[in-house]
């Protein structure tokens, strides 16, 4: 059964700061890894796909990497601001379409 | 584009009452639609999954039930609620690599 850690589960930092969250899975027959970003009792944002054939994605400030035969993916903020506090939550498709999610990393990025 | 939507956006619900939660899309044709929840404290589960109208999967046993009626059009149900329903259900689209778009949720109190 698949499992989606991680790490860590809240992180404070100040404006300006790159950061690194974590992600851990325990099968690594995926299929692709998403990152999301939930902002409080809202729906989830898709912020980047890595295919299971790639090892890393870029969208502006934000950069995910893939190392599937290790059943980890971090994501890399750069130059913090506070609207980047929020939940990020890493998923992994399974196959059938199915996602399996992490608990998810609370950021606060203070000004 | 593609548009997600789901209402009501809240609802408190008495014990035992019936359910119904819908969810639209627009900008696509014959998407996989999904069926998650979010209880307070715990990750994002999958409930309910469907590949066409009239075709629904279940993940997880419980007093829901969903339906698919029409191709961009699914509906989240119960005959009766429970205390263990409350939470944030989230609604989501599949795209193409098996990436998921997610609608902005229903937020279910049971009282």
């Amino acid at each position: 059964k698949q499992e989606v850690t991680q790490i860590p589960a809240a992180l404070s930092v100040p404006e300006g700061e790159n950061l690194v969250l974590n992600c851990s899975f325990t099968d690594s027959a995926i299929y692709n890894l998403q990152w999301f970003r939930q902002d409080p009792g809202k729906g989830l944002t898709s912020l980047l796909l890595i295919q299971s054939s790639q090892r890393e994605q870029t969208s502006g400030r934000l950069n995910a990497s893939l190392d599937k035969s290790s059943g980890r993916s971090t994501l890399y903020i750069a130059a913090s601001q506070p609207g980047d506090s929020a939940t990020y939550l890493c998923a992994v498709s399974v196959g059938g379409n199915k996602l399996v999610f992490g608990a998810g990393t609370i950021l606060r990025v203070k000004s | 584009s593609q548009t997600i939507h789901q209402w009501p956006a809240t609802l408190v619900q008495p014990v035992g009452s019936p359910l119904s939660l819908e969810c639209t899309v627009e900008g696509t044709s014959n998407p996989n639609l999904y069926w998650y929840r979010q209880a307070a404290g715990r990750g994002l589960q999958l409930l309910f999954y469907s590949v066409g109208i009239g075709q629904i999967s279940s993940e997880v046993p419980q007093n829901l039930s969903a339906s698919r009626p029409q191709d961009r059009q699914f509906i989240l149900s119960s005959k009766k609620l429970l205390l263990s329903d409350s939470g944030f259900y989230l609604c989501a689209w599949g795209g193409g690599y098996y990436e998921q778009y997610f609608g902005p949720g229903t937020r279910l109190t049971v009282t």
